[in-house]
């Protein structure tokens, strides 16, 4: 069974730091992208980052290049998101999905940037 | 950016009745290899997305037969042929083709 569980989340004062994990099982996960979303009230859905199966090639929304970064450790079955400089529109429930078509997601994690 | 308009944005049915959610793309989502990636994902409350149908028309595994999907180019169609009450929540498409990729604004499916 395809399982996706994500953590890190937590409460951030503007300008800080956080790193959530998606922890991967179920399938081969040096085989398949990976990606993040976050969901707010006021925005609905929307992509954040993919990173491919290998590693090599990343994409990322306008809204959070040069301040996240995605990557992935194949030894632990992890995908991280590195979240730097945060805003309050950052404020989000994030959920890791596996490839860019997002055939499984997480449970999520909420990340709330306030002061 | 691809731009996915979905309608309605609410959605009042009656159970065992029939729904029917449109979503629009402003570019064509068909690839190079000739498939067009169209995914439509159901979220129930409380709960995280779910993907129902890929690239169209393409059931996921465990997906009842009471949804299906049709469309091509710019134009998709999600179809509920008899709702049920497990169907409440809030439906989304969303195109695989363009970075970045985006979602249509919901549609939320409520029982009368």
């Amino acid at each position: 069974e395809v399982q996706l569980v994500e953590s890190g989340g937590g409460l951030v004062q503007p300008g800080g730091s956080l790193r959530l994990s998606c922890a991967a099982s179920g399938f081969t996960f040096s085989s398949y992208a990976m990606s993040w979303v976050r969901q707010t009230p006021g925005r609905g859905l929307e992509w954040v980052s993919t990173i491919t199966s290998n590693g090599g090639t990343t994409y990322y929304a306008d809204s959070v290049k040069g301040r996240f970064t995605i990557s992935r450790d194949t030894s632990k079955n992890t995908l991280y998101l590195q979240m730097n400089s945060l805003r309050v529109e950052d404020t989000a429930v994030y959920y890791c999905g596996r490839t860019g078509q997002f055939d499984y997601w997480g449970q999520g994690s909420l990340v709330t940037v306030s002061s | 950016d691809v731009v996915m308009t979905q309608s309605p944005l609410s959605l009042p049915v009656t159970l065992g009745q029939p729904a029917s959610i449109s979503c629009r793309s402003s570019q064509s989502l068909v690839y190079s290899d000739g498939d067009t990636y169209l995914n439509w994902f159901q979220q129930r409350p409380g709960q995280s997305p779910r993907r129902l149908i890929y690239k169209v028309s393409n059931r996921d595994s465990g997906v009842p037969d009471r949804f299906s999907g049709s469309g091509s180019g710019t134009d998709f169609t999600l179809k509920i042929s008899r709702v049920e009450a497990e169907d409440v929540g809030v439906y989304y498409c969303m195109q695989g083709i363009h970075w970045p990729r985006t979602f249509g604004q919901g549609t939320k499916v409520e029982i009368k």
